[in-house]
């Protein structure tokens, strides 16, 4: 059971303008997400995160959109740069299944292409 | 100081060989985490060290064996791996359990 779902693969945008990358999910306990940035052969870097008592938080050019009736988030990248080119996951955080400790549960990731 | 390394870059390693892979950290964080990550698939957990006891087993099979020396340390011993252990094995850390994890760079482990 996939409860962290990134739908989009892949996405494509120029340079310049706007990146959303989209994330849903299914666990109404969760109440923390993050989003990660993976380039190749290197390991995830901390991007951004949100609380569930929040709906908006801003760092630089990087928005996390949180909206919990939907279940679901959305990094935007403004303006997106070839560098921001990797592969982007969403993670939430939840009680593992002994209902104890908490872990973070990744989407399959979102590759992300900036053409110059 | 906000790295995680971890050692070794890449392993090769036949299936009755014993192996250890090293990650370390000194930011003071008192979680620590293995996870383990297949081509073009998120990271799968594998154990999360709190206050260097271990918190969270995800049912992996015995020839994982974690082990954490110290508050800065942690170690994923090898035994008797099968081909489909191949994978990039992540270390992360977390001041706290449930904060953001910072991650190293990964072992790139090849069974053979």
């Amino acid at each position: 059971d996939q409860q962290v779902k990134q739908n989009s693969p892949s996405l494509s945008v120029q340079e310049g303008r706007i990146s959303i990358l989209n994330c849903d999910y299914t666990n109404s306990m969760f109440d923390y997400f993050l989003w990660y940035k993976k380039y190749p052969a290197e390991g995830p870097t901390f991007l951004i995160s949100i609380s569930s008592i929040k709906d908006k938080n801003e760092d630089g050019r990087f928005t996390v959109f949180l909206n919990k009736s939907a279940k679901h988030l959305s990094l935007h990248i403004v303006p997106s740069q070839p560098g921001d080119s990797a592969v982007y996951f969403c993670a939430a955080r939840g009680l593992n299944s002994g209902g104890s400790n908490y872990k973070l549960t990744f989407g399959k990731g979102t590759l992300l292409t900036v053409n110059p | 100081d906000t790295e995680v390394t971890q050692t070794p870059k890449h392993l090769v390693m036949g299936m009755t060989n014993k192996k250890s892979l090293k990650c370390e950290q000194h930011m003071g964080h008192r979680a620590m985490y293995w996870y383990k990550q297949k081509a073009k698939k998120p990271p799968e957990l594998m154990f999360v060290y709190s206050y260097e006891k271990l918190s969270i087993n995800e049912s992996v099979p015995s020839r994982f064996s974690p082990e954490c020396p110290n508050s800065s340390l942690l170690n994923l011993h090898l035994h008797a791996l099968q081909p489909e252990d191949s994978a990039l094995y992540l270390c992360a850390s977390s001041y706290y359990l449930g904060y953001e994890q910072y991650f190293g760079p990964g072992t790139r482990l090849t069974v053979t």
